[in-house]
């Protein structure tokens, strides 16, 4: 199993620009979740999907969009980015059901210049 | 949202000794609090939960306590090793199980 994986790694934008972080799983995770991380804090919920058709806001959602059209992709849409949405973005997969054991990507580095 | 805070941002250990970190919740509504362990560059890792019927919760080497009364958990780490440096968070749940909140972390720091 590959896990939780996430693409790109790492993205510089310029303000304006728009994209599209790729998050897929293959642990059969119910839930899935992106949190954004600033430097030096801990991680804020922008959006989960309790399963495929379903998605609801998190804590941070303005200036993103989500989708889960199947139950293994949950990507993160950006539109018009700004310098505020610099960030380590982490999309985290969990089985209904099961702990609160979030299984965490590798994150995407994003910069917006 | 959730509050959910340390209150502290660092903490530096001698190898061998034990550690504890702390954090404080704000929502009464939570019920399941869960530490999770964050090396540089990589997404955080759980390490132990505790659901709000539990006061205290051990594993392999940590133990987490639960004093719901001043709403507040800890992570005791026992022997530190220099492989437990790393930023320390802790996240809790709502009723609603399905949303995870996360405290702004410790960074634990061993010194051999």
């Amino acid at each position: 199993n590959a896990g939780v994986t996430q693409t790109p790694k790492f993205r510089i934008l310029k303000i304006g620009q728009s994209m599209t972080l790729q998050c897929t799983q293959d642990m059969n995770h119910n839930y899935m979740y992106w949190y954004r991380q600033d430097p030096g804090m801990g991680l804020k919920l922008i959006y989960y999907s309790v399963g495929a058709g379903i998605t609801d806001k998190g804590e941070v959602p303005n200036g993103y969009n989500v989708s889960r059209s199947t139950t293994e992709d949950f990507p993160l849409r950006l539109e018009l980015a700004a310098p505020s949405q610099t960030s380590v973005y982490f999309c985290a997969g969990l089985k209904a059901g099961y702990t609160g054991e979030l299984f965490f990507g590798e994150g995407s580095r994003l910069t917006v210049l | 949202g959730e509050s959910v805070g340390l209150h502290l941002p660092t903490l530096s250990v001698q190898e061998g000794d034990n550690s504890i970190i702390n954090c404080a919740y704000s929502n009464s509504a939570s019920d399941y609090f869960i530490w999770y362990k964050q090396e540089s560059g990589k997404g955080p890792q759980f390490i132990i939960d505790i659901r709000s019927n539990m006061d205290k919760r051990q594993g392999q080497r940590v133990t987490v306590l639960l004093n719901k009364t001043v709403k507040h958990l800890s992570l005791q780490i026992a022997a530190t090793q220099p492989g437990d440096s790393a930023v320390y968070f802790c996240a809790d749940s709502p009723n609603t199980g399905n949303q995870f909140y996360f405290g702004t972390g410790t960074s634990l720091t061993v010194i051999p």
